[in-house]
């Protein structure tokens, strides 16, 4: 079944530590976006790739990096976490219509 | 400068009643509006899409509306049910970019009481 999916779902770690969140979609979309959501708040674009080896960065300005090596895989690393770090991630995809992006179940990060 | 703005933040209703959740919007060029439910530690799920000319759009107990002159969408709940209560999402989309650019809102937040 085509989907996105994302890993971990819960992450709680602690200050100075290396993370990489994982993201994969079956859907065979060439765009994908990864958002950061505080609660209450509007999704924040932060990272987005237009295509393999295509990474740009977002509207907010975030520590954290990513890479498309593979179409179906966008992962999101951040190298020294900090509790100002801690948020939700949903990673998304969009095929075609760019317009219409699907998203993952997030990942809850929580840096102590 | 885009933005879109939702109202009300919260809003709490008993199963069975009707509510109404409304989007103003700023961004220009227009493309498109779209509705997201969000569950509690989900990710955002489409619930309708609406393009300029469209004025409504129903899926099931939801309806939409869209007033493209006054920059206004409502979300139209009939019918409430306890599996409602999610945060409802504005979503608008602009014509000006090829990343398929949105503006996000802060979101309704709906809780369904039996």
């Amino acid at each position: 079944e085509a989907d996105i999916y994302q890993t971990p779902r819960y992450l709680v770690i602690g200050t100075g530590k290396k993370i990489t969140l994982e993201c994969s979609q079956t859907m065979g979309h060439d765009k994908m976006y990864w958002y950061q959501q505080d609660p209450g708040m509007e999704l924040h674009l932060i990272h987005y790739s237009y295509g393999v080896n295509s990474t740009e960065k977002g509207d907010l300005s975030s520590e954290s990096t990513v890479s498309r090596i593979r179409t179906e895989h966008f992962p999101l690393t951040l190298e020294s976490a900090r509790p100002s770090h801690t948020s939700q991630y949903l990673c998304a995809s969009s095929g075609q219509d760019y317009n219409e992006q699907f998203f993952g179940p997030g990942t809850r990060l929580t840096v102590l | 400068k885009n933005q879109v703005e939702q109202s009300p933040q919260s809003l709490i209703i008993l199963e069975g009643k009707n509510c109404t959740l409304q989007c103003n919007y700023t961004v220009s060029p227009f493309s498109n509006l779209r509705w997201y439910k969000q569950d509690t530690g989900r990710g955002p799920v489409s619930l309708t899409i609406m393009t300029f000319s469209e004025n409504t759009k129903s899926n099931g107990r939801y309806t939409a509306t869209l007033d493209a002159d006054t920059k206004q969408s409502s979300l139209h709940i009939t019918a409430s049910q306890l599996s409602d209560s999610a945060s409802y999402i504005c979503v608008v989309s602009d014509r000006g970019s090829t990343l398929g650019r949105l503006y996000f809102g802060r979101g309704t937040q709906l809780t369904v009481w039996p």
